[in-house]
């Protein structure tokens, strides 16, 4: 079973460059989302999505951006990134409203922006 | 003043040890209570949740919930280094989207 699965995982930008994270999950769930990990932040969620099509903005949206063309595919965006966008980013999903306390995550793509 | 709190450690214990891992929140809403593990370089997977305030048991791990105090703990008995990672404690409201607020995380080490 793949589960939740992330591509890269590891990517080195520069400061402005553009790039885009692939999250892809096997299990038919309805929501997803993407988190950042901070060194004494824990997990923040960035944007999320509650099925195809729909996407919407969690604690830490800003210069981020995310699409959900297919159930299965939740890509987010930087367009621009900053050093501040330097984190581990992990996506992760769950069934829906009544599971949503069972959240599977993905094994993480580790970024640096110099 | 973050929703919720957790002491990062690191706490470090002998192998066969009790260890207690401790969370307090401020959101009275939150009804659903989770402990995540995660091990170095991986993604954090579910160890136990709640739903309300009791007890809940699992092999070695206990999940205790206190809503009037709003107090959540995770037991581990017989502690082994395997159990060496870092545990994330997770909180739901029912209103508000169903999202899933996180504490910073406590970094466990059993020592064999």
């Amino acid at each position: 079973n793949a589960g939740v699965t992330q591509t890269p995982k590891f990517r080195v930008l520069k400061t402005g460059q553009s790039m885009t994270l692939l999250c892809a999950q096997d299990m038919n769930h309805e929501y997803m989302y993407w988190y950042r990990q901070d060194p004494g932040m824990g997990l923040r969620l960035i944007h999320y999505s509650v099925g195809e099509g729909t996407t919407a903005k969690g604690e830490v949206p800003d210069g981020y951006n995310v699409s959900r063309l297919k159930k299965q595919n939740f890509l987010l965006g930087l367009e621009s990134a900053a050093p501040s966008q330097t984190s581990v980013y992990f996506c992760a999903s769950s069934s829906g409203q009544s599971g949503n306390e069972k959240l599977f995550f993905g094994s993480g793509t580790q970024l640096s922006v110099l | 003043q973050k929703e919720v709190e957790q002491d990062p450690g690191p706490l470090s214990v002998p192998e066969g040890a009790i260890v207690s891992l401790n969370c307090t929140y401020s959101n009275s809403a939150f009804q659903y209570f989770m402990w995540y593990r995660q091990y170095s370089r991986k993604g954090p997977e579910l160890l136990m949740y709640t739903y309300s305030s009791g007890n809940k048991e699992d092999g070695r791990f206990t999940a205790q919930v206190d809503k009037s105090s709003k107090y959540i703990s995770l037991f581990i008995r017989d502690s082994q280094p395997s159990d060496s990672a870092t545990y994330l404690c997770a909180m739901m409201a029912i209103t508000g989207g169903f999202k899933t607020i996180f504490g910073a995380g406590t970094r466990l080490f059993v020592k064999a």
